[in-house]
C-alpha cells in the first residue's frame, strides 16, 4: 500500500519537553511538508523540504525543527520554545518540490496535546 | 496580507439539495487552485484542481468548480448532495512566486448532509 504514515496518532507532552512526530512516505516523492491545523483555521505551513538534506521554513516555523536525511522520512520536533503546541499536525508529500500545480498527499495526522 | 477566504464555516443541507461553497483569493497574478476534502476518519485528499484551460473543472464524486478570474473566485458546486458528502472542504491556492510556490489554505467549510 503506497502512502504516508504518521505516528503516533495521539501524543501527550508535558510543558518544557521536546517531542518528535514521525512522518514516512513510500510514494517516492521528492517534496515533503509539515502543516499545523487549528480549529477554525486553515492549514499553516511549518516547514517543507524539496529534496533530501534541504528544508525551508514555512510561515510558522518558530519553536519547531525538522530533518530530511532520507527521502522517505521527514520528522518534526516540537520544542519547548513553541508557545502553543497543542494542535493537529499533518504531514504531506508531493512528487516534485516547487511545482505549483502539484497535488499534495496527506497522512492521517498526529494530535498533540500539551498537559 | 494576501489570503484565501471561505465564507461559510458550517453548512447544513438535506440530501438532494444543491451545494455551492465559496472560495475567494486575493492574489493578482497567475494562480493554481485546489479543493481538498476530509471525510470523517479519512486523510485529507484532492477533490479537484485548476491550473489552465477550461475554467470549469470536474472532480471526483460529481463535484465541479468554476474559476472566475474577474471575481478572484473558485467556487465548488454539486447539483445534488448525498449523505456521504458530509466532510470538511478546504480551498487552497498556489500563487507561484507570490506565495513562495506553496499552498495557501482557506479556513475550511464543514458540510453536514441530513439524511
Amino acid at each position: 500500500d503506497g502512502g504516508i504514515t504518521q505516528s503516533p496518532k495521539y501524543l501527550f507532552r508535558k510543558e518544557g519537553q521536546n517531542v518528535t512526530l514521525s512522518c514516512e512516505q513510500n510514494l517516492n516523492h521528492d517534496a515533503m511538508y509539515w502543516y499545523r491545523q487549528d480549529p477554525g483555521q486553515g492549514l499553516r505551513l511549518i516547514y517543507y523540504s524539496q529534496i533530501v538534506n534541504d528544508f525551508q521554513k514555512g510561515d510558522i516555523a518558530e519553536g519547531y525543527s525538522v530533518s530530511r536525511e532520507k527521502k522517505e522520512s521527514f520528522p518534526l520536533t516540537v520544542t519547548s520554545a513553541q508557545k502553543n503546541p497543542t494542535a493537529f499536525y499533518l504531514c504531506a508529500s508531493s512528487p516534485v518540490g516547487g511545482g505549483s500545480t502539484d497535488t499534495q498527499y496527506f497522512g492521517p495526522g498526529t494530535r498533540l496535546t500539551v498537559l | 496580507a494576501q489570503s484565501v477566504s471561505q465564507h461559510n464555516h458550517h453548512v447544513i443541507l438535506s440530501e438532494a439539495a444543491s451545494l455551492e461553497l465559496g472560495c475567494n483569493y486575493s492574489y493578482g497574478g497567475t494562480v493554481n487552485l485546489f479543493w481538498y476534502v476530509q471525510y470523517p476518519g479519512q486523510h485529507l485528499q484532492l477533490l479537484l484542481k485548476y491550473f489552465s484551460g477550461d475554467p470549469l473543472v470536474k472532480g471526483i464524486k460529481g463535484f465541479e468548480a468554476e474559476f472566475i478570474k474577474s471575481k478572484f473566485s473558485f467556487n465548488l458546486r454539486k447539483p445534488s448532495v448525498q449523505w456521504s458528502d458530509t466532510a470538511e472542504y478546504f480551498c487552497a491556492v498556489n500563487a507561484g512566486v507570490d506565495s513562495n510556490y506553496q499552498l495557501i489554505w482557506g479556513a475550511g467549510t464543514k458540510l453536514i448532509i441530513k439524511p
